[in-house]
């Protein structure tokens, strides 16, 4: 599996934008990139994903290098609730019994 | 979005005994549905991957016959923990997938998990 790497956490204030930096030097060109989030003691909670272009959802907007090596997640006004471990991870194009394989993601604490 | 529903949240044992946890898809059929444990401070770790009607697909390091897993319907998978040992105790997590006709097919939803302590 292409491999991600990410800081293994960060810190930002409340009411401003957050960057979560993470890089796939790896990743091949049918590979998805997916963010996931875990808040503590819950299940991990689908965040976004994308393959080329950026994408913008409800939650967070995700930011792709044109070589697509690194990504960005982007939380443009982060709240109290928005502490928790996120985790970018890669992802096969085909649709079968493809799995994700979560890393160490990165611990962000919101200082209010 | 799609919820997946795990049930319980939370469940103490002896030693020796086995534990049965439920992960239902509520508002989907989930074709696949894929167990994980995660130990304090570590991430998830994936055990098993099960297709509706199949068995289920273990990672290497993990019993199958100890980590009994059903998956009889297209929204209930089962995972059964037989004869619970005290480092048996962990976080479980389910999550599910819907059918390749799906709209959010490439999406998997999670459910709370089970926090497990065998005494």
């Amino acid at each position: 599996d292409a491999k991600t790497t990410q800081p293994n956490s960060m810190e930002s204030n409340e009411e401003e934008p957050v960057h979560l930096p993470c890089n796939h030097s790896t990743i091949s060109g049918t590979d998805y990139i997916h963010w996931y989030r875990q808040l503590p003691s819950q299940g991990p909670e689908y965040v976004i994903h994308g393959l080329t272009s950026n994408v913008n959802n409800r939650m967070a907007s995700l930011a792709i290098a044109e070589d697509r090596k690194s990504s960005t997640l982007i939380l443009h006004r982060a709240t109290l609730r928005d502490a928790a471990v996120y985790y970018c991870i890669l992802r096969g194009a085909n649709f079968g019994n493809e799995k994700l394989t979560f890393g160490t993601g990165t611990r962000l604490t919101i200082i209010p | 979005g799609a919820v997946v529903s795990q049930h319980p949240s939370r469940v103490i044992c002896k030693s020796g005994t086995s534990v049965k946890i439920e992960c239902r898809s509520l508002d989907f059929q989930a074709t696949t549905m894929f167990w994980y444990r995660q130990f304090p401070k570590q991430s998830l770790m994936l055990m098993a991957t099960s297709n509706e009607g199949s068995k289920a697909t273990y990672e290497q390091g993990v019993e199958k016959d100890k980590f009994l897993i059903n998956h009889a319907s297209l929204t209930l998978s089962t995972l059964t923990v037989t004869s619970a040992h005290p480092e048996d105790s962990s976080f479980y997590i389910c999550s599910a997938r819907g059918s390749s006709t799906f709209i959010a097919k490439n999406i998997q939803y999670f459910g709370a998990g089970t926090r497990l302590s065998v005494l």
